[in-house]
């Protein structure tokens, strides 16, 4: 079964620093993976996604994330952070069933200080 | 704004009762996928709709029940309602159920049951 972690249920960091926010798939084929965002009181909205096209993504509001399959990891990264960056992340694989619904990892929320 | 419509947005019912959850997809979106979200279990995949058919099932309790009409909007039942049900439900649309197709997702339902 398909699955995804997530190191880190929250990570802080200063405006203007480096956000790596960490998530490690579990698959026996070459995996579909996403990053959504959620923000408080409202709902999900898609960063990226990595569908084997390319191993580096580029993503919305400056995020970026690089698949390594060595490594089994799909890390989300910014290199600067902003204060409206504060909010829930979430990595999440698209299951290999007829469904394709999305596995989810616990999700890390940052806190970005001033 | 991702195009899915989900109403109400808060809904504060006791337990014993039945609720109705009503999801838009976005123009064009065949798949209808549902979600809960509880701090418990965070976010778990319930059911999933495809052109009016239901096409898979994931952690969805027996008192749930969920269909996709006519005209792509979809409804989520929830019944003999207990304290345990409170949570977060959205509801997410995608063109097809295909690997790799995004998923876009709706406000959310915030549901409380005292």
């Amino acid at each position: 079964a398909q699955s995804v972690t997530q190191l880190g249920s929250h990570v802080s960091v200063s405006e203007g620093a480096l956000v790596l926010l960490r998530c490690n798939y579990s698959s026996s084929v070459p995996p579909y993976l996403f990053w959504y965002v959620q923000y408080p009181n409202q709902g999900l909205q898609l960063l990226l996604k990595y569908t084997s096209a390319a191993t580096l993504v580029k993503g919305i509001n400056g995020f970026e994330a690089e698949f390594k399959k060595s490594e089994t990891s799909f890390h989300l990264t910014k290199p600067s952070a902003h204060m409206s960056d504060a909010a829930e992340y979430f990595c999440a694989v698209s299951d290999r069933d007829s469904s394709y619904k999305l596995i989810f990892g616990s999700g890390t929320r940052l806190l970005v200080r001033p | 704004d991702s195009g899915v419509t989900q109403t109400p947005k808060h809904l504060i019912t006791a337990t014993g009762q039945r609720v109705t959850l009503r999801c838009s997809p976005r123009s064009g979106d065949l798949s209808v996928y549902w979600y809960q979200q509880s701090l418990d279990q965070g976010l778990q995949f319930l059911i999933q709709y495809y052109n009016g058919e239901e096409r898979a099932k994931g952690n969805i309790l027996e008192r749930f029940s969920a269909q996709q009409f006519p005209d792509l909007h979809s409804e989520l039942n929830l019944s003999s309602l207990e304290l345990g049900d409170s949570a977060l439900y959205f509801c997410a649309s995608s063109v097809a159920a295909g690997e790799g197709n995004e998923q876009f997702f709706g406000p959310g339902t915030r549901l409380t049951v005292l």
